[in-house]
């Protein structure tokens, strides 16, 4: 069974500091990586994903996301932290498969505070 | 654009009412999906539709009864609904089932 671990409950960080919410994840074969942020009472928004190739993933608002094959983990990261940054912060992960639906399993979440 | 809507906003009922959730995309996604999400947990899936017909049901009570009119439209139709049926519910398409989804903001649903 495919799984997903946020491993912290709240990451606090400071404006203009860096961040990174930790994920990692297990499933059959090859991931597909996902990062999702929600605001409070909103649905969630795509950030970026990891499919194939190029291990460091660029997405939207500056964050970033290494996929570690090894260590199994796809962290969040922003070299620079906002206050508008602050949200809910959700890893998700499917196979790597075609040919129908596979489910999407996400993680728990993770609270972003950046403190001004 | 990426944009999901999602009708009402907000939305209260009692445990005899009749309502129904409504969802637009007018990206030519092809699938669409129903997620449950109660405060501070990820969502959960509940219905997938591929091209219109539904292709998972997550073993959602049949209160919750899912229709998918056209490509661009999701109805989620609600029918003697428990207090612990509040939650967010989240609407979402993609391309196809194995592409990335997009969310609406969701229906805040209280069952009283």
């Amino acid at each position: 069974a495919q799984s997903v671990a946020q491993p912290e409950d709240q990451v606090n960080v400071a404006e203009g500091n860096p961040l990174t919410v930790k994920c990692t994840y297990s499933v059959s074969g090859n991931p597909y990586l996902f990062w999702y942020v929600q605001y409070p009472n909103r649905g969630l928004q795509f950030l970026l994903k990891y499919i194939t190739g190029d291990n460091l993933v660029k997405g939207s608002y500056g964050f970033e996301a290494e996929f570690n094959k090894s260590q199994t983990s796809f962290h969040l990261k922003k070299p620079s932290a906002l206050v508008s940054d602050s949200a809910l912060y959700f890893c998700a992960v499917r196979p790597a498969l075609s040919g129908g639906y596979q489910k999407v399993t996400f993680g728990i979440g993770t609270k972003l505070q950046v403190i001004p | 654009d990426t944009e999901v809507t999602q009708t009402p906003k907000h939305l209260v009922m009692g445990m005899t009412n009749k309502k129904s959730l409504k969802c637009e995309q007018h990206m030519g996604h092809r699938a669409m999906y129903w997620y449950k999400q109660k405060a501070k947990k990820p969502p959960e899936l509940m219905f997938v539709y591929s091209y219109e017909k539904l292709s998972i049901n997550e073993s959602v009570p049949s209160r919750f009864s899912p229709e998918c009119p056209n490509s661009s439209l999701l109805n989620l139709h609600l029918h003697a609904l428990q207090p612990e049926d509040s939650a967010l519910y989240l609407c979402a398409s993609s391309q196809g089932v194995v592409e990335t989804q997009y969310f609406g903001p969701g229906t805040r649903l209280l069952v009283l």
